[in-house]
């Protein structure tokens, strides 16, 4: 099993490009979810899915969309990148058991 | 809402010394309590949870964490450190009820061990 993966790995952005970040699971986990990661602010939860065709908002969800079309693939979407969104994005997965497995992360730079 | 404070935000230990971070949270119902370890340049990893039955629970690397219900809290605690153990630490929390899936991370604490 792959896990949770997340790509890119890096990315820089200047400020008004969209882009998709790209989350893939294969332990065929109905929960999916993505977050933010800043200094000394933790991680805050963007969007939220609980199965394919479902989302929803999570702490910090403006300027971000998401959708899940199918169990394995949850893909967050940056409309207009803003310098805010400067940070890194970690993708997780869980089941009912409610252990999250995350990704490795993307560090987005937005100029 | 759910919410997590942990007020160490930085704590160097020497190696063999015992650790307590602390972590206490807020929630109007019963939860389930997480304690995730980043370390340099990885991603989270569980090291121990909370669901319901035994406060006292142990986790991996020899970690463990008391919840006390009275006092909103759920420590993490280990009787001796190894340099091996530096890293973030991050409790969470989640409302135990029905279609709760929200996870809410504390800001972490960044924990450095001295050789």
């Amino acid at each position: 099993n792959a896990g949770v993966t997340q790509t890119p790995k890096f990315q820089v952005l200047k400020t008004g490009q969209s882009m998709t970040l790209q989350c893939a699971q294969d332990m065929n986990h109905e929960y999916m979810s993505w977050y933010r990661q800043d200094p000394g602010m933790g991680l805050r939860l963007i969007h939220y899915s609980v199965g394919a065709g479902i989302t929803d908002q999570g702490e910090v969800p403006n300027g971000y969309n998401v959708s899940r079309s199918t169990t394995e693939d949850f893909p967050l979407r940056l409309l207009s990148a803003a310098p805010s969104q400067t940070s890194v994005y970690f993708c997780a997965s869980w089941d009912s058991l409610y252990e999250q497995y995350f990704g490795p992360g993307t560090r987005l730079t937005v100029t | 809402a759910q919410s997590v404070s942990q007020h160490n935000h930085h704590v160097i230990l020497s190696e063999a010394a015992s650790l307590e971070l602390g972590c206490n949270y807020s929630y109007g119902g019963t939860v389930n309590l997480f304690w995730y370890v980043q370390y340099p340049g990885q991603h989270l990893q569980l090291l121990l949870k909370y669901f319901s039955g035994d406060p006292l629970v142990k986790g991996i690397k020899g970690f463990e964490a008391e919840f006390i219900k009275s006092k909103f809290s759920f420590n993490l605690r280990k009787p001796s450190v190894q340099w091996s153990d530096t890293a973030e630490y991050f409790c969470a929390v989640k409302g135990s009820n029905f279609g709760n899936e929200k996870l809410t991370f504390g800001t972490g604490t960044r924990l450095t061990i001295i050789p």
